[in-house]
């Protein structure tokens, strides 16, 4: 089955600091991959859709410059959360889906990236 | 804007009884798609209905899509302690977007 790996699993960083989460799919290759903040026990929030090659799309409310998503490959999507603040703790959980598939074909997600900002 | 809304938002339920979640969106859906979110885990792509009226069954768990393609289902029978986790549907919006209900949290009382 397809694989999507989402690294790294967990970070604690500095208030200030700027931390990057990777998400790659291993086995297939994906012009389109979602970006998630998933608060706890609570839905996934979609922030943004990265396509490879262009600028990703974000959603109302998501502030374009603190969340930096990068989608340089079909296999390689990264969020940057800049100048982090306790506020920005959250689980982000990446998504994909296979380049070729129908626009509303099955996603197929990463293991998630706990942020802690003390 | 389109939304995809989930009830109920959490069910308990003891080892053995039946458990449904249910979905409905504000629009009409090309397809519908169902995840798992195990607890501490990632969503797990579970099923997609796609025609009016469609089921499909995968085992306990029983899928169904409304006529209108604005509702749909998930019942499992007998729950098990494996089945614990939190199930999520999901819809198609605009080209490439795909949005999720809140998710309903199915506790199993042993």
């Amino acid at each position: 089955g397809a694989v999507v790996s989402q690294h790294p699993s967990w970070v604690i960083c500095k208030s200030g600091t700027s931390v990057k989460i990777e998400c790659r799919s291993l086995d297939f290759q994906a012009t389109t991959m979602f970006w998630y903040r998933q608060f706890p026990k609570q839905s996934l929030m979609l922030m943004a859709t990265s396509n490879e090659g262009s600028k990703a799309t974000y959603e109302q409310g998501v502030e374009k410059d603190k969340f930096l998503i990068n989608h340089a490959s079909l296999t390689l999507s990264t969020l940057t959360v800049t100048s982090a603040h306790p506020e920005d703790s959250s689980f982000y959980i990446c998504s994909a889906r296979r380049t070729g598939t129908p626009n509303t074909g099955e996603l197929f997600f990463g293991e998630g990236s706990r942020l802690t900002v003390l | 804007g389109q939304q995809v809304m989930q009830i109920p938002q959490y069910q308990h339920v003891q080892e053995g009884e039946d458990f449904t979640t249910y979905c409905n969106s504000s629009t009409t859906l090309s397809n519908i798609q169902w995840y798992k979110q195990r607890p501490g885990g990632h969503p797990v792509f579970l099923i997609q209905l796609v025609k009016s009226g469609e089921v499909k069954k995968q085992k306990r768990l029983t899928f169904q899509f409304g006529e209108a393609k604005k509702n749909s289902s998930l019942h499992i029978t007998a729950t098990q302690t494996t089945d614990v986790g939190t199930y999520f549907c999901a819809g198609p919006v605009g080209y490439d977007k795909i949005i999720f209900g809140k998710g309903t949290r199915l506790h199993i009382l042993p």
